[in-house]
């Protein structure tokens, strides 16, 4: 079975540009949430789509946004790039939101330079 | 105070040894605990989930819970160096769907 895969890599872009990174859950699982890891915090949540809505968010600004499509695949968007921006982007996808009985098993991550 | 709190380290162990990885969490209303490693550059990797007081064991690693000294630990049995890497302690409370992340623990085995 496919892992979660997560494009592009790698990327490099200004302040002020925006972002778009996707993700493909493993087949079957229909939740997908994303974190941001910088050296300084951790690991932060950012949201959390389930059924192509919103069920949870994290402590990010608007800028960060996101979405999930009918197939479970899911992007988010960072608009007007700012340094701090530059981490690790992680999506995790779980076969449902239940945290207890579905853990997350993570992609290899997007990581985004702004420079 | 963190809501998981974890000793960064790093944890230095000799090949062969148990390397003992500890987390406390502040939320009581905590209800599953997962134990992630991390290698560098790569993203973080499942080892395995607890939810009951208690030892729950998968090979060489054993993850202990005691929910009422809001602790959880990972013990690594005949330590590799392969087995050295970040491991992170993520708690999942009541209510919410987003798991909470400690900063991790680095762990060095030594040949």
């Amino acid at each position: 079975k496919a892992g979660v895969t997560q494009t592009p890599r790698y990327l490099i872009k200004t302040r002020g540009q925006q972002v778009t990174l996707s993700c493909s859950p493993i087949s079957g699982h229909r939740s997908v949430s994303w974190y941001q890891q910088t050296p300084g915090q951790g690991l932060q949540f950012l949201f959390e789509y389930f059924s192509e809505t919103q069920r949870n968010k994290g402590n990010f600004p608007g800028r960060f946004s996101g979405r999930q499509f009918s197939n479970s695949r899911s992007e988010m968007n960072v608009s007007t790039l700012e340094l701090g921006d530059s981490a690790l982007y992680l999506c995790a996808s779980s076969p449902t939101p239940d945290g207890k009985n579905s853990p997350l098993h993570f992609g290899n991550g997007t990581r985004l330079t702004v420079t | 105070q963190k809501e998981v709190e974890q000793n960064s380290g790093p944890l230095s162990v000799p090949e062969g040894a148990i390397a003992s990885l500890n987390c406390t969490y502040s939320d009581r209303g905590s209800q599953s605990f997962f134990w992630y490693r991390q290698y560098s550059g790569k993203s973080p990797e499942l080892i395995m989930f607890i939810y009951s007081n208690g030892d729950k064991e998968d090979g060489r690693f054993t993850a202990q819970l005691n929910k009422a000294s809001q602790y959880v630990s990972l013990l690594i049995r005949d330590s590799q160096p392969s087995d050295s890497a970040t491991y992170l302690c993520a708690v999942n409370s009541a209510g919410r769907r987003a798991l909470t992340f400690g900063s991790g623990t680095r762990l060095q085995v030594q040949p």
